[in-house]
C-alpha cells in the first residue's frame, strides 16, 4: 500500500473552511484515496473517498490533483464538533490487500 | 442494525492472564479486522480476515490469535497478557469491494 504524509496538526476558526492536505506520491493506479476521522478516541468514522475525480458529500469535499500525488480534504464550514484526528489513507477496493493502514493523521483543532 | 459491537468496553488483566475480546457485526461483511491504538499513535493492524475460515496477520500480530468460524464474529485472543498489550482495541468490518469501513467503539484494555 502507498504511504501517505500529513502535517501533524492544524487549526482553523469556527465557520471557516478547513483544508487538510495529504501527500501520496507513490499511489498506484488502482488505489483510492480515503479520509477517516476519529473524535475523542472513538472508533474512526468514514468521511469520503475518491479515485481521481473530485468528490463531494454532505460532510466534506475531496480534491485530488491531476497526477494523483496529493489531495485535500475540505470541511466547508468547520464547527467545534469537527475537532478530531483526520486520517488520509490509500487502499485498493478488493481482495486481501484492501486493508486500511493508518498513519498518525492530522489533528484538526477548530477554535471558537 | 447494531453495526459493529465490541465487548467488553473496559478490561483490566493481570500479567499472564488470557482473555478474548469479542467483535460481532450484523451487516454480513466479508472483511473484518482488529487494530490497536496506543497514545498519540494511529491504529495498527493486528489481524484481519477476508471471510469465514480465512485469517491473516497484520503489522503487529505477536501475542494475539484470531479465528473466523462465522461471518458475524471475529474474536481476538490474548494468550498471556503483557503490560505492552495495554491499549485501545478497535474492530472494523466492511464489504470486499465496498467503500466504507465500520468501526466498533473500542475496548480499553489495561494489563497490570
Amino acid at each position: 500500500d502507498a504511504k501517505t504524509t500529513q502535517p501533524t496538526s492544524m487549526d482553523c476558526a469556527e465557520g471557516r473552511a478547513a483544508n487538510l492536505p495529504c501527500n501520496h506520491s507513490t499511489i498506484s493506479g488502482n488505489e483510492y484515496v480515503y479520509w477517516y476521522r476519529q473524535i475523542h478516541s472513538q472508533g474512526p468514522q468514514y468521511i469520503i473517498h475518491g479515485l481521481k475525480n473530485n468528490e463531494t458529500n454532505e460532510m466534506a469535499s475531496l480534491i485530488i490533483t491531476e497526477d494523483r500525488k496529493s489531495s485535500t480534504l475540505i470541511l466547508p464550514h468547520a464547527t467545534l464538533r469537527d475537532t478530531a484526528v483526520y486520517y488520509c489513507i490509500v487502499r485498493v477496493l478488493t481482495g486481501a490487500n484492501s486493508k486500511l493502514t493508518f498513519g498518525k493523521g492530522i489533528t484538526l483543532s477548530v477554535r471558537p | 442494525n447494531a453495526g459493529v459491537t465490541q465487548t467488553p468496553k473496559f478490561q483490566v488483566l493481570k500479567t499472564g492472564q488470557s482473555m478474548t475480546l469479542q467483535c460481532a457485526q450484523d451487516m454480513n461483511h466479508e472483511y473484518m479486522s482488529w487494530y490497536r491504538q496506543d497514545p498519540g499513535m494511529g491504529l495498527r493492524l493486528i489481524h484481519y480476515s477476508v471471510g469465514a475460515g480465512i485469517t491473516d496477520q497484520g503489522e503487529v500480530p505477536n501475542g494475539y490469535n484470531v479465528s473466523r468460524s462465522t461471518t458475524e464474529d471475529f474474536p481476538l485472543r490474548l494468550l498471556s497478557a503483557a503490560p505492552s498489550q495495554t491499549s485501545v482495541y478497535f474492530c472494523a468490518s466492511w464489504n470486499l469491494g465496498g467503500t466504507e469501513a465500520f468501526f466498533g467503539q473500542g475496548t480499553r484494555l489495561t494489563v497490570v
